[in-house]
């Protein structure tokens, strides 16, 4: 599935470090969402756009910022991560409306905090 | 509140042998219904979809659902597993009325033996 891009594919950072994921989408959508998804815990929705607007936060912690400038990139800005934050982070993207379609994954960035 | 249930966390079968994961969901309106497939290291691939009409859905790969309200399941089904369907594989909710957000099962992880 080449439709929805992550960058970097594996990502080792200390807890002090700053880094940043990517996710680009290719198939015209106006939905984006990044999911945490945890060893033995189930997919965990972290946060949603629509149309370039954050509509929903899942109680996230601040050291997570995601950005959305338009509505085929998403990032996801990391800073004084914690060893609990290493997982693999998936970027999907929809239609904003179901019946258009179901969501569509990205291949996900494992991140590993130490 | 709405949830999904898959009670199967592990499930092995023969190579050519037929399957079926279990799904059911707890949702007070028509749901919209998906099935994922997700290999090691990868992420997640739409398997198939129901919003209406024929409770029967053919998916991808050959899998098919079939969605029984009386039952509130969406179990997933193949007639003949092919050593490369071994995943792990998650039955998702969409909430209906405007909002794009899915509701993901814990996930079943099929071992496929040859």
């Amino acid at each position: 599935e080449t439709g929805v891009t992550q960058t970097p594919r594996h990502l080792v950072m200390g807890m002090t470090n700053k880094k940043s994921l990517k996710c680009e989408q290719h198939l015209g959508h106006n939905a984006m969402y990044w999911y945490k998804q945890s060893a033995k815990k189930p997919l965990e929705l972290m946060f949603v756009y629509n149309f370039k607007e954050q509509t929903e936060n899942n109680s996230v912690p601040s050291r997570f910022s995601p950005e959305c400038p338009n509505s085929s990139h998403l990032f996801l800005h990391l800073h004084t991560l914690q060893p609990e934050d290493s997982a693999l982070y998936l970027c999907a993207s929809s239609q904003p409306d179901y019946s258009l379609g179901g969501q569509y994954f990205g291949p996900g960035t494992r991140l590993t905090v130490t | 509140a709405q949830s999904v249930t898959q009670p199967d966390i592990h499930i092995t079968v023969s190579e050519g042998a037929s399957l079926e994961l279990r799904c059911n969901y707890s949702y007070g309106a028509t749901p919209y219904l998906f099935w994922y497939v997700q290999s090691p290291g990868q992420g997640l691939q739409l398997l198939l979809k129901y919003f209406s009409g024929d409770t029967l859905v053919q998916g991808i790969k050959g899998f098919e659902a079939e969605f029984k309200r009386s039952q509130s399941s969406f179990n997933l089904r193949k007639p003949s597993v092919h050593w490369s369907d071994a995943a792990e594989y998650f039955c998702a909710v969409g909430l209906s009325g405007g909002y794009n957000k899915l509701i993901f099962g814990a996930g079943t992880r099929l071992a496929v033996h040859p």
